[in-house]
């Protein structure tokens, strides 16, 4: 069965601070992608990025960067110097591939507060 | 390009009352649609996925239905709510080709029964 492991529940920073979330994800397929969604105080969720089981290779937008390992079974998701425009709830979710994406499975979600 | 839209915002109706929510999406054809519900303070649950007019997936038994009358519109129905049913329900889309699985959300719908 698939599972995605949110440990932190909330995370307080002051502006400009680099902040991770962590993500830990349990699944049997060999094939499965990985996603971050963003879900700021209006509720919409924001699709951010997603990672392919295949596909190790970290990746950097702007302030934003995943690791992606494999071997610890994690996605992690840092956020270099911190905006207050950040605060918002953030989602790691799991797809398998044998379920044609249509069974994507959330986290519980990490609260993001930045603090000017 | 494509945008995905909810109505009503915001809901409030007394228990045992019907439910109806719409979402319609518009810039693409053939779309995966879906139903979620999250919980205050908590992460999504899937609810119903839909590949096709008329074709409907539920994952989880309740008291929700959902039905897909043309390809771009899904609608959350129930003919009595009750107290638990209360929560933020999106709707999502995804692209209809194998390979893109990434959801794009609605902007959702504030449901409280009481």
């Amino acid at each position: 069965a698939q599972k995605v492991t949110q440990a932190q529940t909330e995370i307080s920073v002051v502006e400009k601070e680099d902040v991770t979330l962590d993500c830990v994800y349990e699944t049997r397929d060999t094939t499965y992608y990985l996603f971050w969604y963003k879900q700021p105080p209006s509720g919409e969720l924001v699709f951010l990025i997603r990672r392919n089981s295949f596909d190790e290779q970290n990746e950097i937008s702007g302030r934003y960067s995943w690791n992606f390992q494999k071997s610890t079974s994690s996605f992690n998701f840092t956020i270099t110097a911190s905006q207050v425009v950040d605060s918002a709830v953030y989602f790691c979710a799991l797809s398998e591939g044998n379920t044609g994406g249509f069974k994507t499975i959330f986290g519980a979600g990490t609260r993001l507060f930045v603090k000017a | 390009s494509q945008t995905i839209h909810q109505w009503p915002a915001t809901l409030v109706q007394p228990v045992g009352s019907p439910l109806s929510l719409e979402c319609t999406v518009e810039g693409t054809s053939n779309p995966n649609l879906y139903w979620y519900r999250q919980a205050a303070g908590r992460g999504l649950q899937l609810l119903f996925y839909s590949v096709g007019i008329g074709q409907i997936s539920s994952e989880v038994p309740q008291n929700l239905s959902a039905s897909r009358p043309q390809d771009r519109q899904f609608i959350l129905s129930s003919k009595k709510l009750l107290l638990s049913d209360s929560g933020f329900y999106l709707c999502a889309w995804s692209f209809g080709l194998s390979g893109s699985v990434e959801q794009f959300f609605g902007p959702g719908t504030r449901l409280t029964v009481l």
